[in-house]
């Protein structure tokens, strides 16, 4: 079975600070793993994915994430954040046998002025 | 442009009522998903279809109810048998060939609150 963790539900920074949201997957086959942002009352749009090509993927609006197979982390990362980044993001995992997501309960993302 | 579309985007329920919540794609997509999210519950499918007039429950289906007549169409009745229906509800839909490599495509979602 797979499923992801996603370490903090609420994280904060400062406008122009890194921003790390951690998400950490199991799975017993090799994962396809997504980044999906939420705006308020929206619905969620997706960032980036790991396809098992380069182990960095870059997505969009800055935002990257690496895949760490003896960590099983994808965290997402932007060097520094906008007052525009400031929504909820979504870590889920998939695999070649199904075609079900397994999404992380959500990190919701405040930037600071 | 393709994509999915949700409506209404907000619907008021009265205890005891049944209410269907509309969802429309243009994609093509032959699998169509309903999840129901919660605050610091992330996203719990209730139902999916992979072809027109089959559908599975998911994780949560109980007092819920799906149909499946159209390739675009997946609408979702919440009845009066679902206790806690107030969430917000979104809709996915994914191709069959190879979605773990695209991906899902979501509308816009509904809000759904019991007055």
């Amino acid at each position: 079975a797979q499923s992801v963790t996603q370490l903090g539900s609420h994280v904060s920074v400062s406008e122009g600070a890194l921003v790390l949201l951690r998400c950490n997957y199991s799975s017993s086959v090799p994962p396809y793993l997504f980044w999906y942002v939420q705006y308020p009352n929206q619905g969620l749009q997706l960032l980036l994915k790991y396809t098992s090509a380069a182990t960095l993927v870059k997505g969009i609006n800055g935002f990257e994430a690496e895949f760490k197979k003896s960590e099983t982390s994808f965290h997402l990362t932007k060097p520094s954040a906008h007052m525009s980044d400031a929504a909820e993001y979504f870590c889920a995992v998939s695999v070649n046998t199904g075609n079900q997501f397994y999404f992380g309960t959500g990190t919701s993302l405040t930037v600071i002025p | 442009d393709g994509g999915i579309t949700q409506s209404p985007k907000y619907l008021f329920r009265k205890e005891g009522q049944n209410v269907t919540l509309s969802c429309e794609q243009n994609l093509n997509h032959d699998a169509m998903y309903w999840y129901r999210q919660d605050p610091g519950q992330g996203l719990r499918l209730i139902y999916y279809s992979q072809i027109v007039n089959d559908f599975q429950k998911g994780d949560i289906a109980e007092g819920y109810s799906v149909s499946r007549e159209k390739k675009e169409s997946f609408p979702l009745t919440v009845t009066s048998a679902q206790k806690n229906p107030t969430a917000f509800y979104l809709c996915a839909s994914s191709t069959l060939d190879s979605p773990w490599f695209y991906g899902y495509t979501f509308g816009s979602g509904t809000r759904l609150t019991v007055v």
